[in-house]
């Protein structure tokens, strides 16, 4: 089985600092994506990235930035975290040609 | 543009009661279209999904089918258990090359003994 792990299950951080949260895949998969999730809004995807150094921005990308400088790990920076970016952070994978995503275990992110 | 609709939840149900959860999309063209569960604490989990109407996904005693004339995917199960209890997302995806998914708001189920 493909696995696709998250740097941390849970982080808490303070407002104005810069977090990085990561992605890894252990196989070659050219596409991967962030998502936030939130409590009555689903999922909204942030940014995606279909191959090493490409990135493209998705529904709400304000507030954040991303990473891919290795085909396996796909990183999300908050460049100075607010409160309003206190969410659940998922990392997705997928082939190129694919529609189906598989996701990682989630990132959940407190911003005191 | 693509969107999905889920009915209102959350839902409870009693152990092997049957279980609808509907889902309707506007999109263009003729996507996939997916559900996904999530198990309390985890990510998200490729339940089924169906590539072209009137296919019919199915897994684990859960199937729903394409129904284009509709525009519905609704997931259905005979008998729920408990460890159904999950939040359940519809997806769809886009009909270009660029495999971007546009998923509903969810659907908590919670299944009593």
């Amino acid at each position: 089985d493909v696995k696709v792990t998250q740097s941390s299950r849970y982080l808490v951080k303070r407002t104005g600092e810069k977090v990085f949260l990561e992605c890894v895949q252990d196989m070659d998969h050219e596409n991967m994506f962030w998502y936030r999730q939130d409590p009555g809004l689903g999922l909204r995807l942030i940014y995606f990235s279909y191959d090493v150094k490409m990135k493209e921005k998705g529904d709400i990308p304000e507030g954040y930035s991303v990473s891919r400088e290795k085909k396996e790990r796909f990183s999300l920076i908050l460049e100075s975290a607010s409160t309003n970016q206190t969410s659940m952070y998922l990392c997705a994978y997928g082939t190129s040609g694919e529609e189906t995503q598989y996701f990682g275990p989630g990132t959940r992110l407190l911003v005191l | 543009g693509n969107s999905v609709t889920q009915m209102e939840g959350p839902v409870t149900l009693s152990e092997e009661a049957f279980l609808t959860i509907n889902c309707t999309y506007t999109a263009t063209g003729y996507p996939s279209l997916f559900w996904y569960v999530q198990y309390p604490g985890e990510g998200l989990q490729l339940l089924l999904k169906a590539t072209k109407a009137d296919d019919k996904g199915s897994n684990k005693g859960f199937e729903a089918t394409y129904r284009k004339e509709t525009t519905s995917f609704h997931l259905e199960k005979g008998s729920v258990q408990v460890s159904d209890s999950a939040v359940y997302f519809c997806a769809l995806g886009n009909t270009g090359a660029n495999s971007k998914l546009t998923f509903g708001k969810g659907i908590t189920l919670s299944v009593r003994p």
